[in-house]
């Protein structure tokens, strides 16, 4: 297993134009979380998939963001009309289903939004 | 509100010496704490998990305590190494599934 794979790696996009990014988590976990992050500060929880439900959304993720796990695999995070105001790095992350135990990052999909 | 607290300036240490990184919080009971570390343009990498009802943990150079009066998390590395540079964030757990970051603490270790 190579660990959680995120791509692309970098997106950069015109204002108003959707995106569509695809995470990869590690295969034996049912966890799935992603994530944003702008320059200087920490990972801001967006979104938590258990398996192929999501059970949480951040108040953070307005209605231009949708995220998809559809067979409990693969999650895909879509944001609709781009904002500039969205260019951040979009960390995926997963685990085992365990409240005590620690997430596997990807390397993050950076987006700049022109 | 609930907060996280990390020191917001850089670290800056001589090659050598222990660094100290600190997490405060407010208006949270963590069941667990972690720090992990985060290199430029990369994910965060795990590095520790602490629980409430623990006070301390080693791993190799690397020592966590956890206070959950002082509502504080205090991280330190020995003899470090200019290696060690890095961001170092500390994330709270309440529980479920929701684990909380701070801003991260840069740390510069020099040869």
């Amino acid at each position: 297993d190579t660990g959680v794979s995120q791509d692309p790696r970098h997106k950069i996009t015109k204002r108003g134009q959707n995106v569509t990014f695809r995470c990869d988590p590690i295969s034996e976990h049912n966890r799935l979380y992603w994530y944003r992050q702008t320059l200087g500060q920490g990972p801001e929880f967006l979104t938590y998939f258990q398996n192929e439900a999501q059970l949480e959304k951040s108040r953070l993720l307005s209605d231009r963001f949708s995220a998809e796990r559809p067979k409990g695999s693969f999650s895909t995070l879509e944001i609709q009309r781009t904002e500039q105001g969205d260019s951040a790095m979009y960390l995926c992350a997963s685990s085992h289903d365990r409240a005590d135990t620690e997430a596997f990052f990807g390397q993050g999909t950076r987006l700049t939004v022109v | 509100s609930q907060k996280i607290e990390q020191n917001s300036e850089a670290l800056n240490i001589q090659e050598g010496k222990t660094a100290t990184l600190t997490c405060n919080y407010t208006n949270y009971s963590p069941a667990y704490l972690q720090w992990y570390r985060q290199d430029p343009g990369r994910g965060p990498v795990f590095l520790l998990l602490i629980r409430e009802n623990e006070k301390e943990k080693r791993k190799e150079r690397l020592k966590v305590t956890f206070d959950t009066t002082l509502k504080q998390s205090l991280f330190h590395i020995t003899a470090s190494q200019p290696a060690d540079s890095a961001t170092y964030l500390c994330a709270l757990n309440t529980g479920g599934f929701k684990t909380i970051f701070g801003a991260g603490t840069r740390l510069f270790v020099k040869a």
